[in-house]
């Protein structure tokens, strides 16, 4: 079975700076899709980024991209000129077959003003 | 476009009671899934649907049953309410493997 991993329970950032959060992953496959989403106290989950394990570059979405490393099977996310809106919970989501995610633990995010 | 609709968003049971959980989608998404989030953790998945009429066990499947009669709607039937129970429940779903789920935005259950 999958397991994804998130090593860092929470995480804290100054206001406009960058902050990188941490997610590695265990599997088999070599073909699989890999997403970043976003839990803010709203409860709401919101997708952030995600990667095709067979393209080899990272994906970006505005402030937000990826360092996906497949042989190491890392995928972290990296959050640029962090905002007070993106206070929240970070999850890691590993999938293959039939739309099934394995979901990492997540990392509560605060940003300091 | 109202996208993946869950209610009730909250609800109490007492042990033993039963309860269905909707979730309905107006993408014409033919896969469907539904998580629980207990406490400080990550989603787990308890049934998923590649379409209408045809429904499989996730990870923690036990005390739930689902129904996919129509593309649109996937409920979620806890049967003899536990404890155990007691979570967020997520439905979501996609168009397709290589996208990001659509969220509902979730049902608070509490079992006492």
């Amino acid at each position: 079975a999958q397991t994804v991993t998130q090593s860092q329970p929470e995480m804290s950032v100054q206001e406009a700076e960058t902050v990188t959060l941490s997610c590695t992953y265990d599997t088999s496959e070599s073909d699989y899709y890999l997403f970043w989403y976003k839990q803010p106290p709203s409860r709401q989950m919101i997708l952030v980024i995600r990667q095709e394990a067979y393209k080899q570059q990272n994906a970006t979405e505005n402030r937000f991209s990826v360092n996906f490393q497949k042989a190491a099977k890392s995928f972290s996310l990296k959050i640029s000129d962090s905002q007070l809106g993106d206070a929240a919970m970070y999850f890691c989501a590993y999938r293959t077959n039939a739309g099934k995610s394995t979901f990492g633990d997540g990392t509560t995010l605060t940003v300091k003003p | 476009n109202a996208g993946v609709t869950q209610t009730p968003k909250f609800r109490i049971l007492k042990i033993g009671q039963s309860m269905t959980l909707q979730c309905t989608q107006d993408m014409n998404h033919n896969y469907m899934y539904w998580y629980r989030q207990d406490p400080g953790m990550g989603l787990k998945l308890i049934y998923y649907s590649v379409g209408a009429g045809i429904t499989d066990k996730g990870e923690v499947p036990n005390g739930y049953n689902v129904s996919r009669s129509t593309t649109e709607d996937f409920p979620l039937r806890l049967e003899l309410a536990a404890p155990s129970q007691t979570s967020v429940y997520f439905c979501a779903s996609i168009v397709g493997y290589n996208y990001g789920y659509t969220f509902g935005s979730g049902t608070r259950l509490t079992v006492v």
